[in-house]
C-alpha cells in the first residue's frame, strides 16, 4: 500500500509568486491534514479535510493560503502571493475515518521563498 | 489551548544505551491522546507510539515505551538499546481526544537525538 505522497519535494520561488503544493493521501483515508514547520518553530496545524469538506481551517495563517480537496482524493495547498515568512516545510497527513491511533505523514514539501 | 513542551533541543546517546526524551503537556481537557513521531534526516514523519489519557498502563512498542505520568502531565519517551538508526528528530504531539483520526495534532519543538557508536 502506497503511503502519503507529496509533490514537489522542494520548491524555490520568489516573493510574490504563486506555488501549489499537492498531497495524495493513502487510498481510502477520508481525513487529510496540512501542517507546516517554519524555521525554528514547532510544527503547526493548518487545516483538516474530511473527504472534500473543510472540517477545521483554524490554523490557516491568512487568506493568501487556499486549500482544496476536490472529489475527496488528493489535496492542493496554494500560496498566492508567497511571502518570505511562508518558507518552511509543509507536511500532509491522512487517517481513516475510524477510531485509529495515528496520522500517516508524507515526506513534506520544503518551500523556500526568496 | 493545549501546549506541548520538549525541553531538550538535542542530546547524544551511546549505542546500546537507553535514552529518555522529555515531554510535558498542558491541557484542561480530560480526554486526549499523546503521540511520539520520529523524523529521520530523510524528512518523513514516522509514528512510534501512542498513549490515551485514560489508559492505565504505559504504552510499549518494541524498544519504545512511553512513561505516562498523568498527574505531572508528562509523557516521556524511552528508547531502549539505542541503535545508530535511532539518530533522528523526535516530536511529541497531542490530540484532544483519544482518537487521532479527526483531530488535529499539537506538536512540541522536537528533540534531536544523535546515537554515537
Amino acid at each position: 500500500e502506497a503511503g502519503v505522497t507529496q509533490f514537489p519535494s522542494h520548491s524555490v520561488i520568489e516573493k510574490g509568486q504563486t506555488v501549489t503544493l499537492r498531497c495524495d493521501p493513502i487510498s481510502g483515508h477520508d481525513n487529510l491534514y496540512w501542517y507546516r514547520r517554519v524555521m525554528g518553530k514547532e510544527i503547526k496545524f493548518l487545516l483538516h479535510f474530511v473527504k472534500e469538506s473543510k472540517q477545521d481551517e483554524s490554523g490557516m495563517p491568512n487568506n493568501r493560503f487556499l486549500a482544496e480537496r476536490t472529489g475527496g482524493t488528493y489535496s492542493t495547498l496554494k500560496v498566492q502571493p508567497a511571502e518570505l515568512e511562508d518558507s518552511g516545510v509543509y507536511f500532509c497527513a491522512s487517517s481513516q475515518d475510524l477510531v485509529i491511533d495515528e496520522q500517516f505523514f508524507g515526506p513534506g514539501t520544503r518551500l523556500t521563498v526568496l | 489551548a493545549q501546549k506541548i513542551t520538549q525541553t531538550q533541543p538535542g542530546m547524544f546517546v551511546q549505542e546500546k544505551e537507553a535514552v529518555t526524551l522529555d515531554c510535558t503537556y498542558d491541557t484542561s481537557d480530560q480526554s486526549y491522546g499523546l503521540f511520539w513521531y520520529k523524523q529521520p534526516s530523510s524528512g518523513e514523519m514516522i509514528f512510534l507510539i501512542y498513549q490515551g489519557s485514560y489508559d492505565e498502563q504505559n504504552a510499549t512498542e518494541g524498544r519504545y515505551s512511553l512513561n505516562f505520568q498523568k498527574a505531572r502531565k508528562s509523557a516521556n519517551l524511552v528508547i531502549s538499546a539505542s541503535q545508530l538508526g535511532d539518530s533522528a528528530m523526535y516530536f511529541c504531539a497531542m490530540s484532544l481526544r483519544e482518537e487521532a483520526a479527526g483531530n488535529k495534532l499539537t506538536f512540541g519543538g522536537g528533540t534531536r537525538v544523535l546515537v554515537k557508536p
